[in-house]
């Protein structure tokens, strides 16, 4: 069984940029949830997404988006991005919406110059 | 959620038994203790969960505290792949329809496993 896959790995862009990235949870999960990973912040939960809702929200500005679509796959967007944002960027899915067994990918790291 | 404390390093030698303590004295009474660890540039991954009673899977077993208000993570026989950065994380139930996948992660201890 695939685990959860993200896309891209690894991207670079400049301020002022924004940028997609995307996640394809485990066949049958139906939630999805973003973490930040930051040398000095540390794993900050982002959003998380349950039957193409957003169901909950972390405490990051309006510029983090996200969506989730009807197949469960799952993107989120940065835009006018700050270098502070340069980080590793996880997606997680579970089964079922409201258990805390996640399982996560191996995160989308991006480098904001 | 309540919050944890773990220390920030441990050092175990391979084939012992690891334990790693995480104190929650704050956890109430419908609160689970999960257990994740990071390997270095990978993903968290789910390792087990509680909420009173002990439980064992096949990464390892969860001891927790009659009081609940600490848990101790076991790996039986510590490999240099269990290295890694371990999460203890205290978690709510679904309350009045507030079901949630949100996990706060404290900053967990650094597993160092030595040949």
């Amino acid at each position: 069984k695939a685990g959860v896959t993200q896309t891209p790995r690894y991207l670079i862009k400049t301020r002022g940029q924004q940028v997609t990235l995307s996640c394809s949870p485990i066949s049958g999960h139906r939630s999805v949830s973003w973490y930040q990973q930051t040398p000095g912040q540390g794993l900050q939960f982002l959003f998380e997404y349950f039957s193409e809702t957003q169901r909950n929200k972390g405490n990051f500005p309006g510029r983090f988006s996200g969506r989730q679509f009807s197949n469960s796959r799952s993107e989120m967007n940065v835009s006018t991005l700050e270098l502070g944002d340069s980080a590793l960027y996880l997606c997680a899915s579970s089964l079922h919406w409201g258990t805390g067994e996640l399982f996560f990918g191996e995160g989308s790291r991006l480098t904001v110059l | 959620d309540a919050k944890t404390t773990q220390p920030p390093s441990m050092d175990c030698a391979e084939g012992r038994a690891a334990n790693l303590p995480c104190n929650h004295s704050t956890i109430s009474g419908n609160e689970y203790v999960y257990w994740y660890r990071q390997i270095h540039s990978q993903g968290p991954q789910y390792i087990i969960h509680g909420l009173k009673n002990n439980e064992t899977n096949e990464m390892a077993s969860l001891i927790i505290t009659e009081d609940r208000k600490s848990s101790t993570l076991i790996l039986p026989h510590a490999t240099l792949r269990d290295t890694a950065v371990y999460y203890c994380i205290v978690r709510g139930g679904n309350l009045y329809g507030g079901a949630t996948n949100k996990l706060i992660f404290g900053t967990g201890t650094l597993l160092a496993v030595q040949p």
